[in-house]
């Protein structure tokens, strides 16, 4: 099977931009977390979805968004981003909740 | 922000010598897993043991649970430059929540 994968691997916007991030499970997999990963906060949960549904949401401002759709695909998007989001973002797909969880390569956002 | 809290946050060995990295939690969990890192890459999944379980093993790597103490830890025998990484816990109980991690250096 196929890995995870997210797109795109890196990117560039400036403060006050909105961002838009993919990732494509592992085939079968229904479940898809997100995380965020800075030097200074570690890896911090953002939200999971379970058959397009948000499950769980982390203590993120409403500016980080999510959704997935009906091939278990998932998007997060960030509006208004600030240099603080400036961070790995990555992508994690299971086929139950609280299992083995198997990860992308994640995304490496800069806000300049 | 994080459950789990790693110990030693950096730990560096020689190579052939075996390394020991724990992991102290808060609250109930479900499974604790650990994940490698390698060079700010994507997470891989090394081994899961549940909350019923004492010791787990695969290939090179043990892991323990305690949960009347909430630790664990994971050893990695006769290490190798390729295990140079940065390793996480992880607790699983309505999500799965990452500890601060510790880096591991071999050296050759």
């Amino acid at each position: 099977k196929a890995g995870v994968t997210q797109t795109p691997r890196y990117l560039i916007k400036t403060r006050g931009q909105q961002v838009t991030l993919s990732c494509s499970p592992i085939s079968g997999h229904r479940s898809v977390s997100w995380y965020q990963q800075t030097p200074g906060q570690g890896l911090q949960f953002l939200f999971e979805y379970f058959s397009e549904t948000q499950r769980n949401k982390g203590n993120f401002p409403g500016r980080f968004s999510g959704r997935q759709f009906s091939n278990s695909r998932s998007e997060m998007n960030v509006s208004t981003l600030e240099l603080g989001d400036s961070a790995l973002y990555l992508c994690a797909s299971t086929q139950q909740a609280g299992e083995t969880q198997y990860f992308g390569p994640g995304t490496r956002l800069l806000v300049l | 922000s994080q459950q789990g809290e790693e110990d030693p946050q950096a730990l560096s060995i020689q190579e052939g010598e075996n390394a020991t990295m724990n992991c102290s939690y808060k609250t109930s969990i479900n499974n604790l897993q650990w994940y490698r890192q390698n060079s700010g890459r994507g997470l891989v999944h090394l081994i899961l043991i549940r909350s019923n379980e004492r010791e787990k093993h695969s290939g090179r790597l043990r892991v323990t649970l305690d949960t009347s103490k909430k630790s664990s830890s994971l050893l990695i025998t006769a290490s190798r430059a390729a295990d140079t990484a940065s390793y996480f816990c992880a607790t699983a109980y309505e999500k799965l929540t990452f500890g601060t991690g510790t880096r591991l250096t071999i050296i050759p």
